[in-house]
């Protein structure tokens, strides 16, 4: 099955600056990579998500970079704010031929603290 | 649409008791999709079901936990007995056919003691 490994687990970084969270995975038939944010004692809300046909994906703050050959793919959030303190997940899936979501395997999260 | 509705959101129970979780998916979805969520071991899946019918229940960690999808809008997660390791938050979560986005409930945070 698939495997999803992501570093780090805590990362504190200041106000205005730029955080990265990387994950790997496993299974070369993987082929939809999302990432959920999770504030504390929230539900997992997916931010942005990637598709293994393209190589990076941009929504303001937030890109995600997508690496095939290596298995790999990352979170960029560019100009944090303090509102950006949460858990991050990454995670990996195949997608049924409609398109239609399977299984998510999620990588095991970073704390992301935004200090003031 | 409320989105993901699950039940309850919290519940403390004593070990060796049944307890059952619930979850009404968005209308229309076709996928429901049941994940623990614990300190050690992150999100967990434990099965899913696609039009009601259960496609993979690889992750049921044991024989004393249970699920079933009655009808398009009802799942339910049971556990009998339930042990003090059982203790963690439990998510459901729904997508529509051809769609990507997994919509997680608000979940249940579940105590044994």
């Amino acid at each position: 099955g698939e495997n999803v490994e992501q570093h780090p687990s805590t990362l504190s970084v200041q106000e205005g600056d730029s955080a990265v969270i990387k994950c790997t995975y496993s299974d070369s038939a993987s082929n939809y990579f999302p990432w959920y944010k999770q504030e504390l004692g929230k539900r997992p809300q997916l931010i942005i998500d990637i598709r293994s046909n393209v190589g990076e994906k941009k929504d303001q703050r937030i890109a995600v970079t997508l690496n095939k050959t290596a298995k790999h793919f990352s979170l960029h959030i560019t100009e944090t704010q303090p509102e950006d303190s949460a858990v991050y997940f990454c995670a990996a899936s195949r997608l049924g031929s409609s398109g239609s979501a399977r299984q998510l395997t999620f990588g095991s999260g970073t704390q992301l603290t935004v200090l003031p | 649409d409320a989105g993901v509705i699950q039940s309850p959101r919290h519940e403390v129970t004593e070990m060796g008791q049944e307890v059952t979780l619930r979850c009404k998916p968005i209308s229309g979805h076709d996928y429901l999709f049941w994940y623990r969520q614990t300190m050690m071991r992150g999100l967990e899946l434990l099965i899913y079901f696609n039009n009601n019918v259960p496609i993979d229940d690889s992750g049921m960690p044991e024989d004393r936990f249970s699920a079933k999808m009655p009808n398009a809008s009802f799942s339910t997660l049971k556990i009998q007995p339930s042990e003090p390791r059982d203790s963690a938050v439990y998510f459901c979560a729904s997508s529509p056919q051809g769609g990507s986005e997994a919509f997680f409930g608000q979940g249940t945070r579940l105590t044994v003691v």
